[in-house]
């Protein structure tokens, strides 16, 4: 299958600091990348929607000026998580969807553990 | 899109076929069935899809009823490196892709 990577696999950070997360489609083009949050035994919640080019969509209850999202090119997209928090420390995976129009197979990235003291 | 029931976890013994179900009885005629599964502390990875036939690949069999309200996901011999939390997803395909994740099965494969 396609392979997705993220950077870094694991930050520590200072509470008011923002956190930079890359994710990149290694050998397809990525029309559309996703992004997840999930906490300590709990499922994946989707967070938001990219596109190469336009705006992020949000989910409902996820602030668009805490979580910046850009999608600037067909093989990266890139999350900030803006003047963290303890309670944004969380596993944030993201994932990558090809430009073939029959299928929904989505490839994800291996996650990033993010942890704000 | 359509909501889905899983038993939140099973056992299964190595060498053993694992059987997952899923019910999805609000499904829709253009709702695909996807399974991912997640090993801990890792992203999800994609076992399967289908529509209304049933489907196999080098992972697993995809078994849908014929009224689509259900489907069941078989790992034929499944081993230690089987064990993760199993997702049933229903999704439509033209809507841009996104899949909603449920809580899932806690498939534990023992020796």
């Amino acid at each position: 299958g396609a392979v997705v990577s993220q950077h870094p696999s694991r930050v520590i950070c200072k509470s008011g600091t923002s956190v930079k997360i890359e994710c990149r489609s290694l050998d397809f083009q990525a029309t559309t990348m996703f992004w997840y949050r999930q906490f300590p035994k709990q499922s994946l919640m989707l967070m938001a929607t990219s596109n190469e080019g336009s705006k992020a969509t949000y989910e409902q209850g996820v602030e668009k000026d805490k979580f910046l999202i850009n999608h600037a090119s067909l093989t990266l997209s890139t999350l900030t998580v803006t003047s963290a928090h303890p309670e944004d420390s969380s596993f944030y995976i993201c994932s990558a969807r090809g430009a073939s129009g029959g299928s929904n197979e989505q490839f994800f990235g291996p996650g990033t553990r993010l942890t704000v003291l | 899109d359509a909501k889905t029931t899983q038993p939140p976890s099973m056992d299964c013994a190595e060498g053993r076929a694992a059987n997952l179900p899923c019910n999805h009885s609000t499904i829709s005629g253009n709702e695909y069935v996807y399974w991912y599964r997640q090993i801990h502390s890792q992203g999800p990875q994609y076992i399967i899809h289908g529509l209304k036939n049933n489907e196999t690949n080098e992972m697993a069999s995809l078994i849908i009823t014929e009224d689509r309200k259900s489907s069941t996901l078989i790992l034929p011999h499944a081993t230690l490196r089987d064990t993760a939390v199993y997702y049933c997803i229903v999704t439509l395909y033209n809507q841009g892709g996104k899949l909603i994740f449920g809580q899932g099965t806690e498939l534990s494969v023992k020796p």
